[in-house]
């Protein structure tokens, strides 16, 4: 079975200091995995994906993710953060299941930016 | 990308009255949808996979006859809360698949969620 365990339910980091945020996997096969942000009472909106590409991932608003197959991870970095992202982030495995692609989230880490 | 609207965004309803949400794909057309509920603070948890023109498939836990999905056409899927109590205040959101190529290319596009109280 897919999974995906976010290491950190909170992280708290300055205003211009890098971000990280960890996603460990688990999957019986190559999996596809997601982050997906979530401002306060929002849809969800995605950043990246990995697909069996390139391991190294871009996304939008600066946010980058390696995929290491060695480590079974797939965190979310960002070199700077600003207040805007102060949201909550969700790492989601693909679980091929009864014919659908069902996401399978994590618990999520709410992330926190001070000035 | 894709749009998907949820409607309405927030309701608040009296206990035991029924509450229909919507779920729209504006620009593509979804045959299977998503229905998720999330508690305050906490991740989101699958209700059940709605299926245009068939039976929604609910995941376990869930109750059927409380939480009825309907997937009447390609780009709407409702999920309809029956006689509400309190207890099912949530954040209810629903997904929609744009599929690519492959199936490890297809991503999901999500509504903007509807708060509902029960009171």
């Amino acid at each position: 079975a897919q999974s995906v365990t976010q290491l950190d339910s909170h992280v708290s980091v300055s205003e211009g200091t890098p971000v990280l945020l960890r996603c460990n996997y688990s999957s019986s096969y190559s999996p596809s995995l997601f982050w997906y942000v979530q401002h306060p009472n929002k849809g969800l909106q995605l950043l990246l994906k990995y697909t069996s590409a390139a391991t190294l991932v871009k996304g939008i608003n600066g946010f980058e993710a390696e995929f290491k197959k060695s480590e079974t991870s797939f965190h979310l970095t960002k070199p700077s953060a600003h207040m805007s992202v102060a949201a909550e982030y969700f790492c989601v495995v693909i679980s091929h299941s009864g014919g659908y692609n069902k996401l399978i989230f994590g618990a999520g880490t709410r992330l926190a930016v001070h000035p | 990308g894709a749009v998907v609207s949820q409607h309405p965004s927030w309701v608040i309803c009296k206990s035991g009255t029924s509450v229909k949400i919507e779920c729209r794909s504006l620009d593509f057309q979804a045959t299977t949808m998503f229905w998720y509920r999330q508690f305050p603070k906490q991740s989101l948890m699958l209700m059940a996979t709605s299926n245009e023109g068939s039976k929604a498939t609910y995941e376990q836990g869930v109750e059927k006859d409380k939480f009825l999905i309907n997937h009447a056409s390609l780009t709407l899927s409702t999920l309809t809360v029956t006689s509400a109590h309190p207890e099912d205040s949530s954040f209810y959101i629903c997904s929609a698949n744009q599929k690519g190529p492959t199936p490890l290319n297809t991503e999901a596009f999500f509504g903007q969620g509807t708060r509902l109280t029960v009171v």
